[in-house]
């Protein structure tokens, strides 16, 4: 059982077009993660919520709590092919820095 | 952030053998620290966590005879593949969390391949 739910995993879009990443889980958080992970690298980090409602914008990255804190979603405005890449949502429910992630999203912008 | 190193980046061993990986906070002291396991297109799995002084707890599924973690130290942890084969080739994650700070920083990762 997925504790929390991403998506979607693969998304493939042209370069000036807008998405929506979406975590979603029946349990909450005490804080969520988003994660931008290159190929043979750790995950870097992008952004911590941790108040449920809470928008953080990142640039041309919006990121939100949900109200419960239990889902949370990414939004890029006119996404470049330098988005490209695998982003990852986790969630830390017992505020010790055990996260559980969902399953990734692998976003391919093209030129 | 807080720094976090994890070496070897790459390894290769011969089924049948070991291979340790190390886990060092920089520049501050991890009272734990997480082993996660990747595999190619999927996302992190936490394997175990360790606090430093006393044994790791090991999440469902996780063979702990397999995966030997120690943590011996505030600024190391250690994760040995006993035994291990080509199965086990993954992408090894380490992350540390401690000084005051509940989040968790993570290492660049180590890629074991079992030949």
């Amino acid at each position: 059982t997925q504790l929390l739910e991403q998506s979607p995993q693969f998304l493939s879009i042209q370069e000036g077009e807008n998405l929506t990443v979406y975590c979603n889980s029946s349990s909450v958080f005490s804080s969520l993660q988003w994660y931008r992970q290159e190929p043979g690298e750790g995950p870097v980090l992008l952004v911590t919520v941790v108040t449920g409602g809470e928008v953080k914008k990142l640039k041309r990255l919006t990121f939100q709590f949900g109200d419960a804190r239990k889902d949370s979603s990414l939004h890029i405005t006119a996404a470049q092919p330098g988005d490209t890449g695998l982003y990852l949502c986790a969630g830390d429910k017992s505020n010790t820095g055990k996260l559980i992630f969902g399953q990734g999203t692998t976003l391919q912008v093209k030129p | 952030g807080a720094v976090v190193s994890q070496h070897p980046s790459r390894v290769i061993c011969k089924s049948g053998t070991s291979v340790k990986i190390e886990c060092r906070s920089l520049d501050f002291q991890a009272t734990t620290m997480f082993w996660y396991r990747q595999f190619p297109k999927q996302s992190l799995m936490l394997m175990a966590t360790s606090n430093e002084g006393s044994k790791a707890t090991y999440e469902q599924g996780v063979e702990k005879d397999k995966f030997l973690i120690n943590h011996a130290s505030l600024t190391l942890s250690t994760l040995t593949v006993t035994s291990a084969h080509p199965e086990d080739s993954s992408f090894y994650i380490c992350s540390a969390a401690g000084g005051g700070n509940t989040e968790a920083f993570f290492g660049q990762g180590t890629r074991l391949t079992v030949v």
